[in-house]
């Protein structure tokens, strides 16, 4: 069965703090994606990660894919309270390209 | 430009009335999905489509039925409301499966009694 893990799946964090968020997954994959939620509202995308290596900055957060390891890292960098939201990780598998896979989401709370 | 919409935001049913969700997009695109979100259990996909036409089951499929009759709507319909059944749908469309990104509609919110 094709699983999409995220650790952590609470993370309160306070301004000024690094930290890194993991999305795991158990199929081969070259394309993942990143997806922002805030509270109520729609899933507004982040990042596309297009190949093994894969990096991609915006601002405050930085994506990395490595599908050696299945694995793609979402880090933050002095984290603001803006960045408070759910972030999920999307995993397009090699085998059915005709949909993407979502992880549980990792809710993020940034505090003063 | 609209992007994804979605028709009603909010509704109530009780247990055993039916409705249809609408979803609509202007991107001209191919693919379309229905998901529900429950909490703690990120997104499910309900069923998807990848064409006019076309409709295939996703991971929860079970209570559902769909139809896209026209390449720029797709339609959830709940033919018999329960309980379980209570959630937030979103619907998200593509232009090609999943070596494109999803753009999702905002959201409704269904609650059966």
């Amino acid at each position: 069965e094709l699983k999409v893990e995220q650790n952590p799946l609470f993370l309160s964090m306070q301004e000024g703090k690094n930290y890194t968020i993991y999305c795991n997954y158990s199929t081969t994959s070259d394309r993942l994606y990143w997806y922002r939620q805030d509270p109520g509202k729609s899933l507004e995308s982040l990042f596309v990660l297009l190949s093994n290596g894969a990096v991609k900055q915006e601002g405050r957060l930085m994506a990395s894919l490595d599908t050696k390891a299945r694995l793609s890292t979402l880090h933050i960098t002095a984290a603001v309270h803006d960045l408070s939201a759910t972030y999920f990780c999307a995993v397009a598998p090699r085998r059915n390209t005709d949909k993407l896979i979502f992880g549980t989401g990792t809710r993020l709370q940034v505090f003063p | 430009n609209a992007g994804v919409t979605q028709t009603p935001k909010f509704r109530v049913l009780k247990t055993g009335q039916s409705m249809t969700l609408l979803c609509a997009q202007d991107m001209n695109h191919e693919y379309m999905y229905w998901y529900r979100q429950d909490p703690g259990m990120g997104l499910r996909l309900i069923h998807y489509s990848v064409g006019e036409g076309t409709t295939a089951k996703g991971e929860v499929p079970d209570g559902y039925n769909v139809s896209r009759l026209k390449k720029q709507n797709f339609l959830l319909g709940l033919e018999s409301a329960a309980p379980s059944q209570t959630s937030v749908y979103f619907c998200a469309s593509s232009y090609g499966g999943s070596s494109y990104e999803q753009y999702f509609g905002p959201g409704t919110r269904l609650t059966v009694t």
